[in-house]
């Protein structure tokens, strides 16, 4: 079993709509979760990260987590042409290593 | 100058042939990674280091070795290269439990 899973898309969104990435996880004891966002062709970088059950918000960007259904999702609000790029949802399991595993991505295209 | 520099940027070698990718930080990091990504399968981790005397390999170490010659710097080695290593490498380092920082990729093509 895959331990993170996304929507490989694409996803198409209208510019100014809510776009929502969602992102499911195997292991139980899973601690901290990531979302990252990645250009073609350029290396990811990390837009958010939740530790906890509940919203996170910055900016635009709304993290979300339920660690009882093993799911985290990622709202991008007023999207914008300059967020069309693939995102990453990265989880550090539980247990000693702390090891980051990410889902293969999901591609955002943003239309004008 | 970036965090997390990898070179060389793009390589083309031969069938065969033996290849180092090299990655240097200045971060301070103990931790650090190599990481293949390919379309249709995400990134996936090669070796990892969570300080000089610890090595551990990832989910794709077969083909590969590394080597940790100092807290900084952290190099993979493909001993004979094969076509279906041709890929997109990252090197990425972290503190404990961390945000993960990437370097700019090799873009690795085996001929």
């Amino acid at each position: 079993q895959k331990e993170v899973e996304q929507n490989s898309g694409p996803l198409s969104v209208p510019e100014g709509a809510i776009a929502s990435l969602n992102c499911t996880y195997s292991d139980r004891g899973s601690q901290s979760f990531f979302w990252y966002r990645q250009y073609s062709g350029k290396s990811p970088e990390l837009i958010m990260f939740i530790y906890s059950n509940g919203d996170k918000e910055d900016g635009r960007f709304t993290a979300q987590l339920n660690k009882a259904s093993q799911y985290v999702s990622l709202l991008i609000r007023d999207s914008q042409p300059s967020d069309s790029a693939t995102y990453l949802c990265a989880v550090i399991a539980g247990g000693s290593n702390y090891k980051l595993t990410f889902g293969k991505g999901t591609l955002l295209t943003v239309n004008p | 100058d970036a965090d997390v520099t990898q070179t060389p940027r793009n390589r083309i070698t031969k069938t065969g042939k033996r290849i180092m990718l090299e990655c240097s930080q200045t971060k301070g990091h103990d931790r650090m990674y190599w990481y293949r990504q390919d379309p249709g399968l995400g990134l996936r981790l090669i070796y990892y280091s969570f300080d000089v005397k610890d090595i551990n390999k990832g989910e794709i170490s077969d083909g590969y070795s590394v080597s940790r010659q100092a807290q900084a710097k952290f190099s993979l080695s493909l001993e004979s290269a094969i076509p279906n290593q041709t890929a997109l490498y990252f090197c990425a380092t972290s503190d404990f439990g961390g945000e993960v920082f990437f370097g700019s990729g090799t873009r690795l093509t085996v001929v």
